[in-house]
């Protein structure tokens, strides 16, 4: 069985911090990798993914997540927050073609 | 731009109640899943499902039943509603199995089993 451990539950910041949350998984084969986002009252959508190739990919808002295949982590990062980057942030492993969500990461950005 | 939408946002229901939560997404997406969000749990899979009439009991089954009829439509059951299944329900779709992780979420629905 797969598995997803996001070590980060609360994360508070300002303004211009760098951001690094912590994902890493458990899985014996090939695995899709995903973070997805959840902005206050809003859906949960999709920040980036990984299938192959680079391991560092790029998704929207300036976010980015490195894939380490040795140390099975997929974290997340990010420059400089805004306030706008509040959220509730989700890692996802897929493997087998089944979904395992991450217990989640709420940040808290300070203007 | 995909959209999933759920039959209510909001949902009282009595313990022992059967409750039906609807899902309909409009973009002819072959996966379709139901997860319930906790706070500090995640998302926590319940039942999704590949193709029409086809289902796979994810994480957290127990006390839950899905029909998928159509294609479009998804919906969970509970059949004998207890408190321990308040919670926040999220539908999702993805357009086919080799994208299941592509997933578009519905706003959810607050069901509380009092």
């Amino acid at each position: 069985a797969q598995s997803v451990s996001q070590h980060n539950h609360h994360v508070i910041l300002s303004e211009a911090a760098s951001l690094e949350l912590g994902c890493n998984y458990s899985y014996g084969g090939t695995v899709n990798l995903f973070w997805y986002v959840q902005y206050p009252g809003q859906h949960l959508q999709l920040l980036l993914k990984y299938f192959s190739g680079d391991p560092l990919v790029k998704g929207i808002k300036g976010f980015e997540a490195e894939f380490i295949k040795s140390k099975f982590s997929f974290n997340l990062r990010k420059p400089s927050v805004q306030w706008s980057d509040t959220a509730e942030y989700f890692c996802a492993v897929i493997g087998s073609y089944i979904p395992t969500f991450g217990r989640g990461t709420s940040l808290i950005v300070h203007p | 731009d995909v959209k999933v939408t759920q039959s209510s946002r909001y949902l009282v229901k009595r313990t022992g109640e059967k409750v039906f939560l609807e899902c309909v997404q409009d973009m002819d997406h072959e996966n379709m899943f139901w997860y319930r969000q906790d706070p500090g749990l995640g998302l926590r899979l319940i039942y999704f499902s590949y193709d029409v009439k086809m289902k796979e009991k994810g994480d957290i089954p127990e006390g839950y039943s899905v029909s998928r009829e159509k294609k479009e439509r998804f919906s969970l059951i509970l059949e004998s509603a207890s408190t321990n299944q308040t919670s926040m329900y999220l539908c999702a779709s993805s357009l086919r199995l080799q994208a299941i992780g592509e997933q578009y979420f519905g706003p959810g629905t607050r069901l509380t089993v009092t």
